[in-house]
C-alpha cells in the first residue's frame, strides 16, 4: 500500500524567508502529483500539478519538482508571506490512476 | 466560475441516524470523486463516479455507506446507521472525464464536517 510522508510536520518561519517543504513515497512509481494547500474551514486548493511527462511546475513564487526515481518531490516558497501560511499537502497517483493518495501534510507558520 | 460546492458545511447527528451528504461538482467535469478525512490526517480514497457511473467503491468502509450520481452531476454520500467512527471531513472532488492515458487535475470542495455523537 502506497504511503506517503511529508517532513517537516510543522514549520515555523520569518517572512521573507526562502523554504523547502517535502514529501516522499514508499512506491516510487508516482505518475501525477499534485500540490495542495489546505485553509481551516476551506477547501483543498490546488497549487501545482505535475503530470506523468513532466517534472517540475511553478507557478508565482511556487515551485515544485518531482523525482520519479526515488518516489520524492519538493515544494519551495520563494520570499513566504504571512498569507502563505496554511498546511501544504502532496498527493500522488500510479499510473492510470485517479485515486490520489494523500500525506499528512506541513503546516506552515509565517511570522510577521 | 462556481467552484465545487457541498453541503451540508456541518452535520450533527446522533448515533444510529442515517446521513446524506451532498456534492454538486464544476460545471462540466464528469468525474467526481469522494474522499474522507480524519483529524491530522490526509484525505483518503472513497469512491469515484465518471458520469452516472460508479466506477470505483474500493474505499468505501462498509456497507453502511453508499453513493449515487443518478444524472450524471449532483452526488450524494449517504451514511446508515452512523457510528462515532464515522466522524470526519467528508471531501468530494471533480474533474474533467478520467482517461488512461492522461490525468486531470483534481478540484475539491470545502467539505463537511460530520460529527456523530
Amino acid at each position: 500500500k502506497q504511503e506517503v510522508t511529508q517532513i517537516p510536520a510543522a514549520l515555523s518561519v520569518p517572512e521573507g524567508e526562502n523554504l523547502v517543504l517535502n514529501c516522499s513515497f514508499t512506491d516510487s512509481a508516482i505518475y501525477n502529483l499534485q500540490w495542495f494547500r489546505q485553509d481551516p474551514g476551506k477547501g483543498l486548493t490546488s497549487l501545482l500539478l505535475i503530470q506523468s511527462s513532466q517534472r517540475e511546475q511553478t507557478s508565482g513564487r511556487l515551485n515544485a519538482s518531482l523525482d520519479k526515481s526515488s518516489g520524492r518531490s519538493t515544494l519551495y516558497i520563494a520570499a513566504s508571506q504571512p498569507g502563505d501560511s496554511a498546511t501544504y499537502l502532496c498527493a500522488g497517483t500510479g499510473a492510470g490512476s485517479y485515486q490520489l493518495t494523500f500525506g499528512k501534510g506541513t503546516k506552515l507558520s509565517v511570522i510577521p | 466560475g462556481a467552484g465545487v460546492s457541498q453541503s451540508p458545511r456541518y452535520k450533527v447527528t446522533k448515533r444510529g441516524q442515517d446521513v446524506a451528504l451532498r456534492c454538486d461538482p464544476i460545471s462540466g467535469h464528469v468525474s467526481l470523486y469522494w474522499y474522507r478525512q480524519a483529524l491530522g490526517q490526509g484525505p483518503e480514497f472513497l469512491t469515484y463516479f465518471n458520469y452516472e457511473a460508479q466506477q470505483d467503491k474500493s474505499g468505501l468502509p462498509n456497507d453502511r455507506f453508499s453513493a449515487e450520481r443518478p444524472e450524471g452531476s449532483i452526488s450524494t454520500l449517504t451514511i446508515q446507521r452512523t457510528e462515532q467512527r464515522d466522524s470526519a471531513m467528508y471531501r468530494c472532488a471533480s474533474s474533467l472525464e478520467v482517461a488512461i492515458s492522461s490525468y486531470n487535475e483534481q478540484f475539491f470542495g470545502p467539505g463537511t464536517r460530520l460529527t456523530v455523537l
